[in-house]
């Protein structure tokens, strides 16, 4: 199971952010997403595709449906600069744990 | 509080076996759900999952790496450790550890960077 994300999203601070993450039928699976800044480890910002752990600004939310899911990030400020991972688990598989290839946010 | 912290060495030369530890602390491994992942990021590239060891002591291996890989239990309670076996510089990387609450990883340690080279 593939995950793609783009490469690359630039927004300018105060925009909304929309990060994709594509995979066969993921609307039908349990999207996580992690924010990692430069340097640092990865955070959870969002479990189970649309859930906040604590912690986590309501600027952060997530959807999915069909064959993409979507990380939104409102009201973008440069802390948010960062390489965005979604992950899915794949059940039964010889590869439970799937991440994404990453999508660098730059904030303009 | 969920705290996780990898160590091990930060130099290895190629076909050595490299043994990573993390200690961690806020939880028990013996938690129904539970489980503590490896995961490896090379400079400049994406996550890459290594291995899982669950609650119930079932593991689960990166199958392009199940050969070279070994997660166990470590000598306490709170403690797991990942072998692998015959490195190459192909595996320099940031070798994170992370607690598995259900099918996300929510809390991570802070990283160990590993460089194979001679």
């Amino acid at each position: 199971y593939v995950l793609t994300q783009p490469p690359s999203v630039s927004v300018a601070p105060g925009k909304t952010a929309r990060l994709t993450c594509g995979g066969n039928n993921v609307g039908r699976k349990s999207v996580h997403w992690y924010q990692q800044k430069s340097g640092q480890a990865p955070v959870l910002v969002i479990s189970y595709i649309s859930d906040r752990p604590s912690g986590i600004p309501e600027r952060f939310s997530g959807s999915s449906s069909g064959n993409t899911a979507t990380l939104t990030i409102s009201g973008v400020e440069a802390g948010d600069e960062a390489d965005y991972y979604c992950q899915v688990w794949e059940s039964g598989s010889e590869l439970p744990v799937i991440f994404g290839g990453g999508t660098k946010l730059t904030v303009l | 509080q969920i705290t996780l912290r990898e160590s091990g060495p930060t130099l290895v030369k190629p076909t050595q076996t490299l043994t990573l530890t993390c200690n961690f602390s806020g939880f028990s491994l013996n938690t129904d759900g539970v489980g503590v992942a490896w995961i490896r990021q090379p400079p400049g590239k994406a996550l890459e999952w290594l291995a899982l060891i669950f609650w119930d002591d079932d593991k689960r291996y990166r199958p392009s790496l199940k050969n070279r890989l070994t997660i166990t239990q470590g000598t306490s309670a709170n403690q797991v450790v990942l072998t692998m076996t015959n490195v190459d510089p192909v595996d320099t990387a940031t070798y994170f550890c992370a607690h598995k609450r259900g099918t996300e990883m929510d809390f991570w340690g802070q990283g160990t960077l590993v460089t194979v080279s001679s």
